[in-house]
């Protein structure tokens, strides 16, 4: 069974169109991200989810948006899309619920989603 | 704001010989440490994850020790094997949930 599960793939698209790429987990975990992978292999977080709410939103154009539907789910919808937003997206999940005993923080990542904008 | 550093950014060394990779973090206020494996086109393997009260961890043959007071850590792999080959990444975890990673650290491994 998969823990941490990115659909679709890969995904190419043309500039303009509107695209979203969904997350699963199946760990329980309370906490959710989407981090960027650019060209130079940097990873950069874009949002975190605790609970359903927003809890980290990084200096990221408005054309992202994420929704989470319930715990464990995270999708990133992504509107107009442009070149520079060709890269690998990583969804991860961590338990925090910090201050709990066997809670360690460690995020889980799926195996990405490479997005290509032509 | 957190700014972690790996050093040094490529590695290659003959099988048999030791690894030794260093992650350096300016915000000594963390939660954990967690060290990653990518492979080329794939996902992020977590390897070991080190909490803020913690010195080291280890798993087989890697160790990873922590020294949060400098802001370092440094991952140890024994007797490399060229299945090691692959980028090895540092986070560090901060109090207020973001993770900030390091650019890692290319490793090849020779037969």
């Amino acid at each position: 069974d998969t823990a941490v599960s990115q659909t679709p793939k890969y995904l190419v698209t043309q500039m303009g169109n509107d695209k979203s790429i969904k997350c699963e987990q199946n760990l329980g975990h309370d906490t959710m991200y989407w981090y960027k992978q650019d060209s130079k292999k940097f990873l950069k977080i874009m949002f975190s989810y605790n609970n359903k709410e927003l809890i980290i939103n990084e200096t990221v154009p408005n054309r992202f948006s994420p929704k989470s539907p319930d715990k464990a789910h995270l999708n990133l919808h992504i509107n107009s899309l442009e070149l520079g937003d060709s890269a690998v997206y990583f969804c991860a999940s961590s338990q925090e619920a910090r201050g709990l005993r066997g809670n360690t923080g460690e995020l889980f990542f799926g195996e990405g989603s490479r997005l290509t904008v032509l | 704001k957190q700014e972690v550093t790996q050093i040094p950014a490529a590695l290659s060394v003959p099988e048999g010989e030791n690894l030794v990779l260093n992650c350096s973090f300016t915000d000594s206020a963390i939660y954990n440490l967690q060290w990653f494996r990518q492979d080329p086109g794939k996902g992020l393997t977590s390897l070991l994850l080190i909490q803020s009260s913690q010195r080291e961890q280890t798993s087989g043959r890697l160790n990873a020790s922590l020294d949060k007071s400098s802001g370092r850590s440094t991952l140890y792999i024994a007797a490399s094997q060229p299945g090691d080959s692959a980028t090895y990444l540092c986070a560090v975890h901060a109090n207020d949930y973001k993770l900030s990673f390091g650019a890692g650290t290319t490793v090849t491994v020779r037969a």
